[in-house]
């Protein structure tokens, strides 16, 4: 029973802009606790792409953007390549769960 | 390089046990806070416990009661003991360091996963 809310598939041709949006709630993303996404290939475990809402860590691709308003994060991929097909995962932090809590996941397909 | 490896994933039939352990190389485990996480096939992720630096714990409902988090400081370990598996628990089971602070959390590294599979 995930808390945050991903829209289960996406696409775009290679080189387009996709963008994935997680939508939470007043007591995680709305309470203002930072966003971060993870990518995750078939048999891997998840590597995070972006954390504290819109930073990317050394060796994540520029094409890789985040941000947050209100009770919702939007990640985006500009520039679409083949090896961004992938899984993505939001997560964030609920005060009144006490824990922190992920999306429902999005795959990402490059057409 | 800092990383984790878990093991003593395996095929356990329902209501029976299993404990994973996870070794951290190049950090301490026990400075940190450390999470599993587990992933059912098909499905999303979903946080199972945690425990503080201070050696409490935290669990999801779905497994309070069953699931027990430890840590072995002499070994630099973190383990996962399940009791009382049912086929709902069927999952790859990451553990991850998980960072805490004012604005939040993320986890980061993840070990490759172990699979624990109930049935019978």
């Amino acid at each position: 029973q995930s808390v945050l809310t991903q829209p289960p598939s996406a696409s775009g041709a290679p080189g387009q802009r996709v963008t994935i949006s997680c939508s939470g709630s007043s007591s995680n993303i709305g309470a203002g606790y930072d966003v971060h996404w993870y990518q995750q290939f078939p048999g891997t475990a998840p590597k995070f792409v972006i954390y504290g809402n819109n930073n990317r860590p050394s060796g994540v691709p520029d094409r890789f953007s985040g941000s947050k308003s209100g009770s919702s994060a939007s990640l985006a991929i500009t520039g679409l390549q083949a090896e961004d097909e992938a899984d993505y995962y939001c997560q964030s932090y609920d005060s009144s769960l006490s824990r922190s809590v992920f999306g429902t996941g999005t795959k990402v397909t490059v057409l | 390089e800092v990383q984790l490896v878990e093991s003593g994933g395996g095929l356990v039939q329902p209501g029976g046990s299993l404990r994973l352990s996870c070794a951290a190389s190049e950090f301490t485990v026990s400075s940190n806070y450390m999470s599993w996480v587990r992933q059912a096939p098909g499905k999303g992720l979903e946080w199972v416990s945690v425990i503080y630096r201070d050696g409490s714990s935290d669990y999801a409902d779905s497994v309070k009661g069953r699931f027990t988090i430890s840590r072995d400081n002499s070994k630099n370990t973190l383990y996962l003991q399940m009791n009382s598996l049912t086929t709902e628990d069927t999952a790859m089971y990451y553990c991850a360091r998980e960072y805490r602070y004012d604005s939040g959390s993320w986890f980061d590294p993840w070990g490759q996963g172990t699979l624990v599979t109930v049935s019978s």
